[in-house]
């Protein structure tokens, strides 16, 4: 048990469906990041929220939109994705967004976009 | 562009220590060093954490030169379980400060 659960775990998706990814953390930590995980690649931060408020956008396409209703959960809401798009997606959290703060992070969804 | 390298993959036997290097040369002034491991199928753990020098904690050491550049992390004779993948992560400059994760390293332990 992390503290961190991601839902659903696996998601295979057509490119003109509209899915969203769901994330919720039970450690009170302020700070909540999406990341994505392709194969043979680093991690890539996409969004960073702290207490709620969108704090980073790393260019992150608009077919992908967070929302972030409060401290303990997180949503990506997905449509019109692109094959290239398939990767893990993963959610962390932190006590708050100052980077040096330990990540706890979920198990991820693994997205499969055909 | 800034980047955070690390060697793709590592042997090793049961029991003996294994470093691994992370080289972050636009690393930012006040700013931590992490190291993470994660295993198939499961998102990244939190192993260390250090600013400079030398830290220590039950599983691992995390040395860091004066100048930064670069960190190493230092498993203590380890096991077949050690074997995974270990990341760094930094923040970068340039361009704006950037929370950046190494390429990671595949450490395989065997018998």
């Amino acid at each position: 048990e992390t503290g961190v659960t991601q839902t659903p775990r696996h998601l295979v998706m057509g490119m003109t469906n509209k899915k969203s990814l769901k994330c919720e953390q039970h450690l009170g930590h302020n700070a909540m990041y999406w990341y994505k995980q392709s194969a043979k690649k680093p991690l890539e931060l996409m969004f960073v929220y702290n207490f709620k408020e969108q704090t980073e956008n790393n260019s992150v396409p608009s077919r992908f939109s967070p929302e972030c209703p409060n401290s303990s959960h997180l949503f990506l809401h997905l449509h019109t994705l692109q094959p290239e798009d398939s990767a893990l997606y993963l959610c962390a959290s932190s006590q708050d967004g100052a980077d040096h703060q330990p990540q706890h992070f979920g198990d991820g969804t693994r997205l499969s976009i055909l | 562009l800034a980047k955070t390298t690390q060697p793709i993959s590592m042997d090793s036997y049961e029991g003996q220590e294994v470093n691994i290097t992370c080289s972050h040369n636009n690393i930012a002034t006040n700013d931590y060093i992490t190291w993470y491991q994660q295993f198939p199928s499961q998102g990244p753990r939190f192993i260390i954490q250090g600013y400079k020098t030398k830290v220590t904690n039950e599983v691992a050491s995390l040395f860091i030169p004066a100048d930064r550049k670069s960190s190493t992390l230092s498993l203590p004779r380890v096991s077949l379980s050690d074997t995974a993948v270990y990341y760094c992560l930094v923040v970068l400059t340039g361009g704006g400060n950037k929370l950046t994760f190494g390429t990671g390293t595949q450490l395989k332990v065997e018998l």
